[in-house]
């Protein structure tokens, strides 16, 4: 099977722009997570997505947001940018959800690295 | 609120050595507990996982790890230690049968020594 594909795996953006990253789950992996992962902070849980429902969130402003899609591809969001979003952003899916996948374990995609000037 | 904690930020082993990670979480039930690996310029990888049952988990590339209930620990150990083991390893909790978060580590750097 093919693993967890992100796009594009490096960016370069202004602050106040906006910019959207891309997803791909592992065939029949319906959950999807998000995750910045910073130097300082380390791997910080930005949400996560099951049959195009938001499952979690974590503790990130609204400038950050995500969706599913029907075939479980998940995007991520963040308008008006600042310095401090440059980071590696993390996806990985896993099979199930929710108290009945809360034991899966997840597989993480390369990563998008994202610079903020 | 769950949590979990790697107390060093980095260990330093001889090749050879054995090596162990340490972590200790929080959850109010009971934790489904995970280790995962990142070498550079990768995403993370699964090593092993705590469910139920047995205490000592087997997982890739000769890695272990003790599941500790009355320490609340769940340290990741290996027998002889490989410099292709040298990366950064993540110790993840989540609170068992509930649909939550998952919450990591901020993660330890491993080095190998030859």
């Amino acid at each position: 099977k093919a693993g967890v594909t992100q796009t594009p795996r490096y960016l370069i953006k202004t602050r106040g722009q906006q910019v959207t990253l891309s997803c791909s789950p592992i065939s029949g992996h319906r959950s999807v997570s998000w995750y910045q992962q910073t130097p300082g902070q380390g791997l910080q849980f930005l949400f996560e997505y099951f049959s195009e429902t938001q499952r979690n969130k974590g503790n990130f402003p609204g400038r950050f947001s995500g969706r599913q899609f029907s075939n479980s591809r998940s995007e991520m969001n963040v308008s008006t940018l600042e310095l401090g979003d440059s980071a590696l952003y993390l996806c990985a899916s896993s099979w199930g959800a929710g108290a009945k996948g809360s034991g899966n374990e997840q597989f993480f995609g390369p990563g998008t690295r994202l610079t903020v000037l | 609120a769950q949590s979990v904690a790697q107390p060093e930020d980095q260990v330093n082993v001889a090749e050879g050595n054995p090596l162990t990670v340490k972590c200790t979480y929080s959850v109010s039930g009971n934790p489904y507990l995970f280790w995962y690996v990142q070498y550079p310029n990768r995403g993370l990888q699964f090593l092993l996982k705590y469910i139920t049952g047995d205490n000592l988990v087997k997982g890739s590339y000769g890695f272990e790890a003790e599941f500790n209930k009355s320490q609340t620990s769940f340290h990741l150990k290996k027998p002889s230690a490989l410099v292709s083991d040298s990366a950064l390893y993540f110790c993840a909790v989540r609170d068992a049968g509930r649909d939550d978060k998952i919450i990591f580590g901020k993660g330890t750097r491993l080095h190998i020594l030859p």
